[in-house]
């Protein structure tokens, strides 16, 4: 069972490139979330989904689009990266939202530059 | 002043001695996770705590739904623990709120 996979692991953009992250999971899961991870903070909600077709923006998703067109794929977009998009990006999914187990996919490290 | 608070930031210890993670939080939650990342970077699901208290192996997490808090209980401890210990708690259905992290670094 893969569980969350995310790809690629590493990226160095320059300014005003785009790229976009991909995210996938096979356990079924109706809730994906992206999330940013920026040193000494916790991480923060960019977009999330409830469901296929279905998102919605989270506390960060200035400079991001996403979209939601299969249960198991859940990809980031980064129009016009800056400088302020270097981060570590994480997808998650869990089955619903309440009292369900979160799954973390292994991260991508994204470099503006 | 962040709704997930965690302490201490950064903690080391002696391979062998019990470490005490804390969580506080100050928003109602359906459940309170917490998470393990290693140098490297993927995070793993340790715990899922609605209440009581939960085990696995040397790791015990206890929560207090009317205090608002949650330890991480670690017995033993082993240098392959060091990591970031992250406490999240769900609020209302759909997101989770992170707390910064304690870094913990065990020494042989």
């Amino acid at each position: 069972n893969a569980g969350v996979t995310q790809t690629p692991k590493f990226r160095i953009l320059k300014i005003g490139q785009s790229m976009t992250l991909q995210c996938t999971q096979d356990m079924n899961h109706n809730y994906m979330y992206w999330y940013r991870q920026d040193p000494g903070m916790g991480l923060k909600l960019i977009y999330y989904s409830v469901g296929a077709g279905i998102t919605d923006k989270g506390e960060v998703p200035n400079g991001y689009n996403v979209s939601r067109s299969t249960t198991e794929d859940f990809p980031l977009r980064l129009e016009l990266a800056a400088p302020s998009q270097t981060s570590v990006y994480f997808c998650a999914s869990s089955y619903s939202g309440g009292v369900t187990e979160a799954f973390f996919g292994q991260g991508t490290r994204l470099t503006v530059v | 002043k962040n709704e997930v608070e965690q302490s201490p930031q950064n903690l080391t210890a002696q391979e062998g001695e019990f470490i005490t993670i804390n969580c506080s939080y100050s928003v109602g939650i359906s459940a309170l996770h917490w998470l393990q990342q290693h140098p490297g970077g993927g995070i793993v699901s340790l715990f899922m705590l609605s209440s009581g208290k939960k085990k696995h192996g040397r790791l015990i997490a206890t929560i207090n739904i009317q205090e608002k808090h949650s330890s991480l209980h670690i017995t033993a401890s082993h240098p392959r623990d060091s990591a970031v210990y992250i406490c999240a708690v769900r609020s209302g259905t759909d997101k989770l709120i992170f707390g910064t992290g304690t870094r913990l670094q065990v020494f042989p």
